[in-house]
């Protein structure tokens, strides 16, 4: 299966700040990544698919990048809203995988 | 707009058998390929399964395989997991999620299964 990697686990970060969340998949995944958001008691949320398309309705505060093996979930101006954790996904394979989560605190 | 309700949740002993429901509505459910993700108390998310549209094609994760049966029924709008053999580390959060070209743009609100003796 391929395995994917994110860092950090955690961080905190105010309101306004910039905040970059990587994921490293254990092989080529040629974009095929989505990163999703999660609330505590909350079903996840897609944000982004294909490793830079924004889904419907999600603010453009959130973009991602990369290709390959390395992937980049980037929110420009942090919201109170914001504060949740975020995964990456990989659909390269039909053994559909997620990393194992980044919390994003307040600070 | 997807609305998706998972039911059958509740608390079984190990080595015993649960069977999840999946009540979907707002799109065409035979069209779309259909997941389990579960989450266990505290912890990450783990695919499950995913059974393609009109369930010729079924794929496991390897901690479920030959435990668990993912299964639908399109006439009812409604998909199954069947587990059986439970062990006290399946104890999760169960969400069943849309699938299709972009996978997980809809899921439900989870069901909680508690395996202890």
């Amino acid at each position: 299966d391929i395995r994917m990697t994110q860092s950090p686990s955690s961080l905190s970060a105010s309101v306004g700040a910039r905040v970059t969340i990587t994921c490293r998949a254990s092989q080529d995944i040629s974009n095929s990544l989505a990163w999703f958001q999660q609330k505590p008691g909350r079903a996840p949320k897609l944000l982004l698919y294909g490793a830079s398309t924004l889904e419907s309705g999600v603010p453009s505060r959130f973009s991602g990048s990369g290709s390959g093996t390395d992937y980049t979930l980037t929110i420009t101006s942090l919201q109170p809203d914001d504060f949740a954790t975020y995964y990456c996904h990989q659909y390269s394979s039909t053994a559909w995988t997620f990393g194992q989560g980044t919390k994003v605190e307040i600070k | 707009q997807v609305q998706l309700v998972e039911f059958g949740g509740g608390v079984v002993q190990p080595g015993r058998s649960l069977r999840l429901s999946c009540a979907a509505s707002g799109f065409t459910f035979s069209s779309y390929a259909m997941h389990w993700v579960r989450q266990a108390p505290g912890k990450g998310l783990e695919w499950v399964a995913r059974i393609s549209y009109d369930g010729s094609n079924k794929y496991y994760a390897d901690s479920v395989q030959g435990r668990f049966t993912i299964s639908r029924d399109n006439s009812k709008n409604t998909l199954y997991l069947h587990m059986s053999r439970l062990r006290v580390g399946d104890t999760s959060v169960y969400y069943c999620a849309k699938g299709g070209v972009i996978s997980f743009r809809g899921w439900g609100q989870g069901t909680l299964v508690t395996v202890s003796s």
